[in-house]
């Protein structure tokens, strides 16, 4: 199995913070990544596919790069909806995993 | 819009079984692929299963093989999970969660729905 981790675990920001997240895999998904976002009581929602690709929708503060073992999500000019929970999973291969997640907080 | 539904979430005693279902609208169903992604009480997220557009390609996660068994139903764009032999480390909350066309990351998930395992 593909293991993904992600660093760090827990990260304290300020409004207006570029934060960065970083996600390495155990071995090369290529640029089969995405990243999720998700709130407290609520299901994931996806920012980012293909390592760098934004979803429809989704602020353009958002930004992902990286191929191979190694990710980063960025998040520039941090806003107060931004605190949240990410995820990064790789669809490489079966079986699909996940990140253990970065809590972003105030 | 896509919308997402599941249901069928409930309390069960340990070595239990029970069926989960995903009713889906607003966009061509038999054209994604299809999936459940579980979430532990206070975790993170681990996906279970995922079946393609057709049916005809299941795929499942090590720690539910042979337990659960993943089905969709095209003409009524339903996803369903039968989950059997269940433990407490089943406990979770199951999102449906949709693929785009082929590719297996989830650019759609349902609100999910609670499954608890316990005597």
């Amino acid at each position: 199995d593909i293991q993904m981790t992600q660093s760090p675990s827990t990260l304290s920001a300020s409004v207006g913070d570029r934060v960065t997240i970083t996600c390495r895999a155990s071995q090369s998904v290529t640029t089969w990544l995405a990243w999720y976002q998700q709130t407290p009581g609520k299901a994931p929602g996806l920012l980012i596919y293909q390592a760098s690709n934004l979803e429809s929708g989704v602020s353009s503060r958002f930004s992902g790069s990286g191929s191979g073992t190694e990710f980063t999500l960025t998040i520039r000019d941090l806003q107060p909806e931004d605190f949240a929970t990410y995820y990064c999973q790789q669809y490489s291969a079966y079986p699909l995993t996940f990140g253990g997640g970065t809590k972003v907080e105030i | 819009e896509v919308q997402l539904v599941e249901s069928g979430g409930d309390l069960v005693q340990p070595g239990g079984s029970l069926r989960l279902s995903c009713a889906a609208a607003g966009f061509t169903f038999n054209r994604n692929a299809m999936n459940w992604v579980r979430q532990a009480p206070g975790k993170g997220l681990e996906w279970v299963s995922g079946v393609s557009g057709g049916g005809g390609d299941r795929y499942y996660a090590d720690s539910v093989k042979g337990r659960f068994t993943i089905s969709r139903d095209n003409s009524k764009n339903s996803l369903q999970l039968q989950m059997s032999s269940l433990t407490v480390e089943d406990t979770a909350i199951y999102y449906c969660a949709k693929s785009y066309r082929g590719f297996y990351y989830f650019d759609s998930w349902g609100p999910g729905t609670l499954v608890t395992v316990s005597s």
